[in-house]
């Protein structure tokens, strides 16, 4: 079964640092997500990207983060100036359409500044 | 503001018994999910619902839209189903709405 294959599974960092994490999502899919989820705490959402663009974005999504589909497989979170609140479990998602379509999440990324 | 509730939060059962979890929204949705995240914290989607019910192997989920209410069942439960089962409503605007509400989801424990 297509999969999302997120890279790194773990990632540590000093605060102040950029980071990159890396989400290639199932090949046909046409919409793609990026949630987080702090340690105890449920699921947020971040960004919606497709057709290359920010379709929509929430208010955690601030300056400091950025997504990107560098080459039409990949898709990338950057976060710009890691905080310590950053820390958290990050899960990219992919859609074959917008509505009335299932999601795929990846088996995400753990964030740890410190 | 669309509020996502799940219940009961913790949920411990013994191996065989009949399994419900609930979940209520506080807005119009396109389409409401149940997902499973095992303790390695891994999210895989079991259903996507926009109306009625569906079944897959032991789950079955339901959703009323009116009542703003859905339910996850399992029957004939085992260890392997321990998880949580988190509910996630996309919710209905005019314009589109992408991003998924998500519930704090129930952690569900099965004992042999």
């Amino acid at each position: 079964e297509p999969e999302v294959t997120q890279t790194p599974s773990h990632q540590v960092t000093q605060m102040g640092q950029e980071v990159i994490l890396r989400c290639v999502p199932i090949s046909n899919h046409l919409y793609f997500y990026w949630y987080r989820q702090i340690l105890g705490q449920k699921v947020e959402f971040l960004v919606s990207f497709y057709n290359n663009e920010i379709s929509e974005k929430s208010e955690i999504f601030d300056d400091q983060f950025s997504v990107e589909r560098p080459d039409g497989s990949n898709f990338t979170l950057k976060i710009r100036s890691t905080k310590l609140e950053d820390s958290a479990m990050y899960f990219c998602a992919s859609s074959s359409g917008r509505v009335g379509y299932g999601y795929t999440f990846g088996s995400g990324t753990r964030l740890t500044v410190v | 503001k669309n509020e996502v509730e799940q219940s009961p939060q913790n949920l411990t059962a013994q191996e065989g018994e009949f399994i419900t979890i609930n979940c209520s929204y506080s807005v119009g949705i396109s389409a409401l999910h149940w997902l499973q995240q095992h303790p390695g914290g891994g999210i895989v989607s079991l259903f996507m619902l926009s109306s009625g019910k569906k079944k897959h192997g032991r789950l079955i989920a339901t959703i009323n839209i009116q009542e703003k209410h859905s339910s996850l069942h399992i029957t004939a439960s085992h260890p392997r189903d321990s998880a949580v089962y988190i509910c996630a409503v996309r919710a209905y605007s005019g314009g589109g709405a992408d991003g998924l509400t998500f519930g704090k989801g129930t952690h569900l424990i099965i004992q042999p």
